[in-house]
């Protein structure tokens, strides 16, 4: 089964910091996901990452791709409090007839003014 | 606004009993995931459905069953609650189809069951 592993978990950081969160998978794909989720809420699309070296990015956030390295990364540049949520990536993975998105264990970002 | 509609978003049920939960995806997306979401499992992937037929089975359990109906609309069923089974549950729907590249899924806003 595809396993998909966050690192890290928990993440509080300063406004005005750089950081990355990484998302390793055990099985070769070329299609990666990251979500956004609020507490209570849905999980809102951020990047679709659909080949190797793929980078995206959106405001304050940048995601990348290595397929070789079976690796995706989502940085963080000058955090605001608006950030504050869970980041979730995921895996998407066929099997026979059809397909599902495996998530990682998410990363709970906390941004402290 | 994802465009996938989830009804109810809260429910309240007692062990033993059967709840449904809908879904509607967004327009012209053949294909429909659920995904339960609790604090210790995070996002399990329970079902997938596409254009009316199961395509993929995660970790659902047999007292669980779906469908998808013709107007494309998916219902999980959920019978002999245990206390354990609440959690928030996700319905999902994509474009998917064989050869599609641009396959992300957009999420509802999910139904909070909650067993008593």
């Amino acid at each position: 089964e595809l396993k998909v592993e966050q690192n890290p978990l928990f993440l509080s950081m300063q406004e005005g910091k750089n950081y990355t969160i990484y998302c390793n998978y055990s099985t070769t794909s070329d299609r990666l996901y990251w979500y956004r989720q609020d507490p209570g809420k849905s999980l809102e699309s951020l990047f679709v990452l659909l080949s190797n070296g793929a980078v995206k990015q959106e405001g304050r956030l940048m995601a990348s791709l290595d397929t070789k390295a079976r690796l995706s990364t989502l940085h963080i540049t000058a955090a605001v409090h608006d950030l504050s949520a869970t980041y979730f990536c995921a895996v998407d993975m066929w099997q026979n007839t059809g397909n599902q998105f495996y998530f990682g264990t998410g990363t709970s970002l906390t941004v402290i003014p | 606004d994802s465009g996938v509609t989830q009804t109810p978003k809260h429910l309240i049920t007692a062990t033993g009993q059967r709840v449904t939960l809908r879904c509607s995806p967004r327009s012209g997306d053949l294909s429909v995931y659920w995904y339960q979401q609790s604090l210790d499992q995070g996002l399990q992937f329970l079902i997938q459905y596409y254009n009316g037929e199961e395509r993929a089975k995660g970790n659902i359990l047999e007292r669980f069953s779906a469908q998808q109906f013709p107007d494309l609309h998916s219902e999980l069923n959920l019978s002999s609650l245990e206390l354990g089974d609440s959690a928030l549950y996700f319905c999902a729907s994509s474009a998917i189809n064989t050869g599609a590249r641009d396959t992300e899924a957009f999420f509802g806003q999910g139904t909070r069951l909650t067993v008593v």
